[in-house]
């Protein structure tokens, strides 16, 4: 069965660099979530999207931005990259009409600031 | 806010003993519940979730978690740790909004 697809899986930058994640959902899946999951800690919820428009926004900083495109992927963009900014960034997806919104879960990006 | 308070950072079993893992939620209303497991450099794999048609719930990997309403917990077991049961665990909950909240995670160590 196909699943969330995130690119790339890997990626370093420099401090004050921007970085583009991208995250491809499940096919006929509706809603894309994002997580930042700081080593050794637990992931924290940053945005959500639902028919591309933004449904719940977490702790996400304001140099972070995302969206969700007409064919449902999603891109998270981070500017003025720093330190604290490495952590491992996870795509979810769902369909509102599945069972309980059960998020499935991409292989992450793990970024480094340097 | 929502939360969910997982007790022990890193857990070590011993192989073919029981694994438990204790999950607490703190809400007058039952969420929707979630356990996950993370391999190392890995994603997210769910383990089971709660359904509000069955307080006992079966997981993969012979995992399962029972929901407590008047304990607010589900905690996850298996009866017989295995050396690939290596990992981290995330107890995580739902309220509707989508979002999960998780908790810190178990780190499970499981000694031959």
């Amino acid at each position: 069965a196909a699943g969330v697809i995130q690119s790339p899986r890997h990626l370093i930058k420099e401090k004050r660099e921007t970085a583009t994640l991208k995250c491809y959902p499940i096919p006929r899946h509706d809603t894309v979530y994002w997580y930042q999951q700081g080593p050794g800690q637990d992931p924290q919820f940053l945005i959500s999207f639902y028919e591309k428009m933004q449904s719940d926004k977490g702790s996400i900083p304001d140099r972070f931005s995302a969206q969700q495109f007409s064919d449902y992927h999603s891109e998270l963009n981070m500017s003025s990259l720093e330190l604290g900014d490495s952590a491992l960034y996870f795509c979810a997806s769902s369909s509102l009409a599945g069972f309980y919104n059960e998020q499935f879960f991409g292989p992450g990006t793990r970024l480094t600031v340097l | 806010a929502q939360s969910v308070t997982q007790l022990g950072s890193h857990v070590s079993v011993s192989e073919g003993a029981l694994v438990l893992l204790r999950c607490n939620y703190s809400s007058s209303v039952p969420p929707y519940l979630f356990w996950y497991v993370q391999y190392p450099n890995q994603g997210l794999q769910l383990l089971l979730k709660y359904t509000s048609a069955a307080t006992l719930v079966k997981g993969i990997n012979g995992f399962e978690a029972e929901f407590k309403k008047s304990e607010t917990s589900f905690h996850l077991t298996k009866p017989s740790a295995h050396m690939s049961d290596a990992a981290e665990y995330f107890c995580a909950v739902s309220y509707g909004n989508n979002r999960l909240a998780f908790g810190k995670g178990n780190q499970v160590v499981v000694i031959p």
